[in-house]
C-alpha cells in the first residue's frame, strides 16, 4: 500500500497569507496525485489532479507541484473561505490512498 | 448535471450488516470507475473500496477486505457496499465518488452509518 505523509499537520495564517502544503509519498506515483479541500459538514472537492492540473472553476490562487515521491500544494494569498483541510490522494495505485490531512486554520 | 446520493446508513449493532446504496445520475455510469470513501467522526478520509467501470476490477482497503462488498447495476445506474461483521471502528460517514481517471471528481453527500450496542 502507498502511504502518502503530509506536513504539517496544523497551519496557522492569517488571510492574505500564502501557504505551502507539502505531500510525501511512501514510494514513487510520477504524477498521480490529487489535493481535495474539505469544510465542515460537506463533502471534499477536487482541487488539483495530476499534481498540477486545477479542476474546474477552481481559482488560480491554488496551484500544485512535484512529481515521484514530493508535492506540494500552494495557496498564494488566503481568503476566508480558503479555511479548511486540505488532503492529498495518490492515483497511481488501484487501492487509492488518502493523506491524513493538513487543517489551515485562521491565526 | 452530476449527483450522487447515497443512502441506507444507520445505526446498527456489532457484528451486523448494513447494505450502502449509491444512486447517480447526470453522467454515463457505466463509463466511470467508482469508490466507497469514508470519514470516522473528526477523522480523516479512508478509502474503502474501488470498483471498475464494468464490475470486474474489484480492490479492498485491508481494513475491510472480507467484511465488505462493493458491488454495481450499471443497469439502475446504482452502486451497492454491502458491509457486514461490523465494528465500532467502521462508525463513518461514508461517501460514494466518481473515480475519473484515478481522482474523485464527484462525491455523494455521505451517509452516517454509526455501529454501537
Amino acid at each position: 500500500e502507498i502511504v502518502l505523509t503530509q506536513s504539517p499537520a496544523t497551519l496557522s495564517l492569517s488571510p492574505g497569507e500564502g501557504a505551502t502544503l507539502s505531500c510525501r509519498a511512501s514510494q514513487t506515483i510520477s504524477s498521480t496525485l490529487a489535493w481535495y479541500q474539505q469544510k465542515p459538514g460537506q463533502a471534499p472537492r477536487l482541487l488539483i489532479y495530476d499534481a498540477s492540473n486545477r479542476a474546474t472553476g477552481i481559482p488560480a490562487r491554488f496551484s500544485g507541484s512535484g512529481s515521484g515521491t514530493d508535492f506540494t500544494l500552494t495557496i498564494s494569498s488566503l481568503e476566508a473561505e480558503d479555511f479548511a483541510v486540505y488532503y492529498c490522494q495518490q492515483g497511481s495505485s488501484w487501492r487509492r490512498t488518502f493523506g491524513q490531512g493538513t487543517k489551515v486554520e485562521i491565526k | 448535471e452530476v449527483q450522487l446520493v447515497e443512502s441506507g446508513g444507520g445505526l446498527v449493532k456489532p457484528g451486523g450488516s448494513l447494505r450502502l446504496s449509491c444512486a447517480a445520475s447526470g453522467f454515463i455510469f457505466s463509463s466511470y470507475n467508482m469508490n466507497w470513501v469514508r470519514q470516522a467522526p473528526g477523522k480523516g478520509l479512508e478509502w474503502v473500496s474501488y470498483i471498475g467501470s464494468g464490475g470486474i476490477y474489484i480492490y479492498y482497503a485491508d481494513s475491510v477486505k472480507g467484511r465488505f462488498t462493493i458491488s454495481r447495476d450499471n443497469a439502475k445506474n446504482s452502486l451497492y457496499l454491502q458491509m457486514s461483521s461490523l465494528r465500532a471502528e467502521d462508525t463513518a460517514v461514508y461517501y460514494c465518488a466518481r473515480d475519473n481517471n484515478a481522482y474523485n471528481d464527484y462525491w455523494g453527500h455521505g451517509t452516517l452509518v454509526t455501529v454501537s450496542s
